[in-house]
């Protein structure tokens, strides 16, 4: 298996900074014939599903807002909010799609 | 616009078979990989195994010898089995469409409890 191993495991950040949570997996999930990292994020708030944030490593999810941004390659990765607003408490998970089982990141939680 | 919903008994005991079926309306079942995905309460996402219209499906090893994921396309739904389960398997289940899953089910607490 594909272990996805995230940091920190607690991040508090003050509103309007940025945030930023790395995501490290145990080995590449970089698809070599079609160069696209098998990577996604998600935000999940108490009670609700997650939500998918970022796709193919860096790709923004239809309607997910500009300040939301995933970078990385291989198997190193980042989830940046460039500027804190208050409804971005939550967790957040990295997942990794390349090979099953399709495995998460223990998660995130973000607090201000 | 695409909506999911699980469905399903909230209480199983012990050695029983966990039944859950996803209900899916807006895409067509017949296209996308649908996927259960399950969280034990106060922690995190355990991706349960997908199915692919025409049968072809993928577990979780730690779950595989418990697991069926079954497609309907004629009832635009997909069912999850997981026999023989524990107070471990108690969780919320979630059913979800494609890969990585862009429209999720609200999601289903399943106790396993005598």
């Amino acid at each position: 298996d594909i272990v996805m191993t995230q940091s920190p495991d607690f991040l508090a950040v003050s509103l309007g900074e940025r945030a930023t949570i790395n995501c490290k997996s145990s080995q590449s999930v970089l698809y070599s014939s079609n160069n696209k990292n098998y990577l996604a994020w998600y935000q999940q708030k108490p009670g609700q599903p997650p939500k998918l944030l970022i796709y193919w490593a860096s790709t923004r999810e239809s309607g997910v807002p500009a300040r939301f941004s995933g970078s990385g390659s291989g198997t190193d990765f980042t989830l940046t909010i460039s500027s804190l607003q208050a409804e971005d408490v939550a967790v957040y998970y990295c997942h990794q799609y390349y090979s099953p089982p399709h495995t998460f990141g223990q998660g995130t939680k973000l607090e201000i | 616009q695409v909506q999911l919903q699980e469905s399903g008994p909230g209480l199983v005991k012990p050695s029983e078979t966990l039944s859950l079926t996803c209900t899916v309306s807006g895409a067509s079942i017949k296209s996308y990989f649908w996927s259960w995905v399950r969280q034990p309460p106060g922690k995190g996402l355990e991706w349960i195994g997908y199915i692919y219209y025409g049968g072809t499906t993928s577990y979780n090893p730690s779950l595989r010898s418990r697991v069926t994921i079954s497609l309907d396309w004629s009832k635009s739904q997909f069912s999850l089995n997981l026999n023989s389960v524990t107070a471990a398997d108690t969780a919320v289940y979630y059913c979800a469409k494609d890969r990585p899953s862009n429209y999720w089910g609200q999601g289903m607490l399943v106790t396993v409890s005598s």
